[in-house]
């Protein structure tokens, strides 16, 4: 299956410090998209990568910073962790020219911040 | 006033009848309206899109968007326990999806 991959899968980290969470999109995709999911919310929109650029961003502060690589494959970064920071982080790629609205998503890495 | 608003249930009920989730929106400027399901420990699947007023309909899944009362919902028929799940509203703007907080969903056999 060419879904989207996410890993980890699940991440303890200590308040302060840093963490990279890594997202492969669905095979023939080309744009990525990460979210955050607090418990019983709604995944809320951080940033869209397309051509290796930040192409749109949400309402989240500079501490959130992402990547995108030549394979399309992506990262997202957070700096100086806080505990509001625990959440299931949900990457999403879809394509740019095929107007797929069938945004695919991955099962997501579980951060939990002590 | 938020974007989307759902109600997040739970929603309780029994295996076989209709179900019905629905979402309220306020930005005249969404253009594509979305349903996903999402269960424990998973990702959302995206079950039905649409970009118009009316019905669609897709086996058991009825999705339907009233531009004019900014108001859409998800029917599913003949329910199941496998229904079972949190069922998120979504819609586009500007590339971007805003989700509702979800309705969690118990099917009861």
């Amino acid at each position: 299956d060419a879904g989207v991959t996410q890993s980890p899968t699940h991440l303890i980290k200590t308040r302060g410090q840093q963490v990279t969470l890594r997202c492969s999109p669905k095979s023939g995709h080309d744009t990525v998209s990460w979210y955050q999911q607090a418990l019983g919310q709604g995944p809320q929109f951080i940033f869209q990568y397309y051509e290796e650029e930040e192409r749109q961003r949400g309402n989240f502060p500079d501490r959130f910073s992402g990547h995108q690589f030549p394979n399309y494959s992506s990262e997202l970064n957070v700096n100086a962790l806080l505990l509001g920071d625990s959440a299931l982080y949900l990457c999403a790629s879809t394509s740019a020219t095929g107007y797929d609205y069938g945004y695919t998503f991955g099962s997501g890495t579980r951060l939990t911040v002590v | 006033q938020k974007e989307v608003e759902q109600d997040p249930g739970p929603l309780s009920v029994p295996e076989g009848a209709i179900v019905s989730l629905n979402c309220t929106y306020s930005n005249s400027a969404f253009q594509y309206f979305m349903w996903y399901r999402q269960y424990s420990r998973k990702g959302p699947e995206l079950l039905m899109y649409t970009y118009s007023s009316g019905n669609k309909e897709d086996g058991r899944f009825t999705a339907q968007v009233d531009k004019s009362s900014k108001y859409i919902s998800l029917f599913i028929r003949d329910s199941q326990p496998s229904d079972s799940a949190t069922y998120l509203c979504a819609m586009n703007r500007d590339d971007k999806i805003i989700f509702g907080k979800g309705t969690r969903l118990h099917i009861l056999p």
